[in-house]
């Protein structure tokens, strides 16, 4: 079946740092990828998502390219700040269907 | 766009007992989804709803579980019998029939003592 392997965390950078999560993918056909975000005490938010290969997904300085070719759809931010701290899900859809979610990356930014 | 909208927040129940939560959806949207989150992992699907038919269920979703939307609008899944390991956090989404994006609520976060 469908799945989505993410690097474990937990992440921890100093403020302004760069940042990378890798997130890989397992799917039939054609899925959309998404990465969404949960800050404590929070649900789900949608942070960004890409639908066909070559797109690049952006959103409050963070950005994600669906490469088919390496099945992958990594995370990154130029410069991150504290309020960047939550856990990051990569998550494919297949056909409009349930999510197929990733375990999740914990991210700490310290000042 | 109120968002979607989960009730209660927080459950604390003993083992044996009976729960239900409601799930709220965005109103315009046809399709609501609900998952279960254990602590550390990733969200895993359960069951979804276009209107008021369940399309599908997963295995994770035992014969103690039962979801209903009875009128395509909100949703309750009710657990029977509740044991230890039902202890999560049980999410709702909701999308467009034809779109991808699922928009969450908060959750409903289950202890079972």
């Amino acid at each position: 079946g469908d799945s989505v392997t993410q690097m474990e965390g937990p992440v921890t950078l100093s403020e302004e740092a760069f940042l990378t999560i890798n997130c890989t993918y397992t799917a039939t056909g054609y899925p959309s990828l998404f990465w969404y975000v949960q800050y404590p005490g929070e649900g789900l938010q949608l942070l960004l998502k890409a639908t066909k290969a070559d797109d690049k997904g952006s959103n409050k300085g963070f950005e994600a390219t669906y490469r088919k070719e390496t099945t992958s759809f990594h995370l990154e931010k130029g410069s991150v700040q504290v309020s960047d701290s939550a856990v990051y899900f990569c998550a494919l859809n297949n056909y409009g269907q349930n999510f197929v979610f990733g375990p999740g990356t914990r991210l700490s930014v310290l000042p | 766009d109120t968002g979607v909208s989960q009730n209660p927040r927080h459950k604390i129940t003993k083992r044996g007992q009976n729960v239900t939560f409601r799930c709220d959806p965005i109103s315009e949207h046809n399709r609501l989804y609900w998952y279960r989150q254990t602590l550390g992992q990733g969200p895993e699907f359960l069951t979804y709803f276009q209107n008021e038919a369940q399309l599908e269920k997963s295995r994770l979703l035992s014969d103690r579980f039962s979801a209903e939307r009875p009128k395509g609008s909100f949703s309750t899944l009710e657990i029977q019998r509740t044991e230890q390991g039902d202890s999560a956090m049980y999410l709702c989404a909701s999308s467009l029939t034809g779109r991808e994006t699922q928009y969450f609520g908060p959750g409903t976060r289950l202890l079972v003592l």
